[in-house]
């Protein structure tokens, strides 16, 4: 079963606008949700997380946003570049052991 | 410079051959892992280990073997019972932290089988 979802496999977004990468998943005991970016050939690199227990962090551009009532987390890219172009995973966090989405690719149209 | 590293980065192998990636990192984690990545099926975890000498089984164990002897290594073996070994190896680890929020990832080890 995946208890990590990301329903949109690709997303195109205009340079300068938002992006809205979205991820469900369906275990309330995950303790915390991350975010990493892929560039192809290469391991994802770290973006930005959140505890269970918060609703919100922000680090410069990105923001991620946590709904524990309905299992949904989002990523928010303000204001987009075309160095974002990548695949996106959203991953959740319980007892050390990652469980990861399949991934959004994100393509930032200049 | 302070890292995980993984080869080889490229390998080809004959079907029903036993391969083994090797993963090392220098930034005194406890914690380490292995994924694997295929086209449109995310990160699905192998193995992972939180400390010496003990390692458990990730949601994809079936064909692949690891050990831990020492902190700072973690060698992935893939068995011939491994059904469909072709695929990208992501080998990673984390701090030990009660709090622990991230996991960092080498740069990934392409396996082709022919």
């Amino acid at each position: 079963d995946q208890q990590v979802k990301q329903n949109s496999p690709s997303l195109s977004v205009q340079e300068g606008r938002i992006s809205i990468l979205n991820c469900d998943y369906t275990n309330s005991m995950f303790d915390y949700f991350l975010w990493y970016k892929k560039y192809p050939a290469e391991g994802p690199t770290f973006l930005i997380s959140i505890s269970s227990i918060k609703d919100k962090n922000e680090d410069g551009r990105f923001t991620v946003f946590l709904n524990k009532s309905a299992k949904h987390l989002s990523l928010h890219i303000v204001p987009s570049q075309p160095g974002d172009s990548a695949v996106y995973f959203c991953a959740a966090k319980r007892r050390k052991k990652l469980t990861f989405g399949t991934g959004t690719r994100l393509t930032i149209i200049p | 410079d302070g890292g995980i590293t993984q080869s080889p980065k490229y390998l080809f192998r004959k079907e029903g051959q036993n391969v083994t990636l090797s993963c090392e990192q220098n930034l005194n984690h406890d914690a380490m892992y292995w994924y694997r990545q295929d086209p449109g099926q995310g990160l699905r975890l192998i193995y992972y280990s939180q400390i010496v000498n003990d390692f458990q089984k990730g949601d994809i164990a079936e064909g692949y073997s690891v050990s831990r002897e020492k902190k700072e290594s973690f060698p992935l073996t893939v068995t011939s019972a491994q059904k469909n070994p072709t695929a990208f190896y992501l080998c990673a680890s984390s701090p030990e932290d009660s709090y622990g929020n991230t996991i960092y990832f080498g740069e990934g080890s392409w396996l082709t089988v022919v």
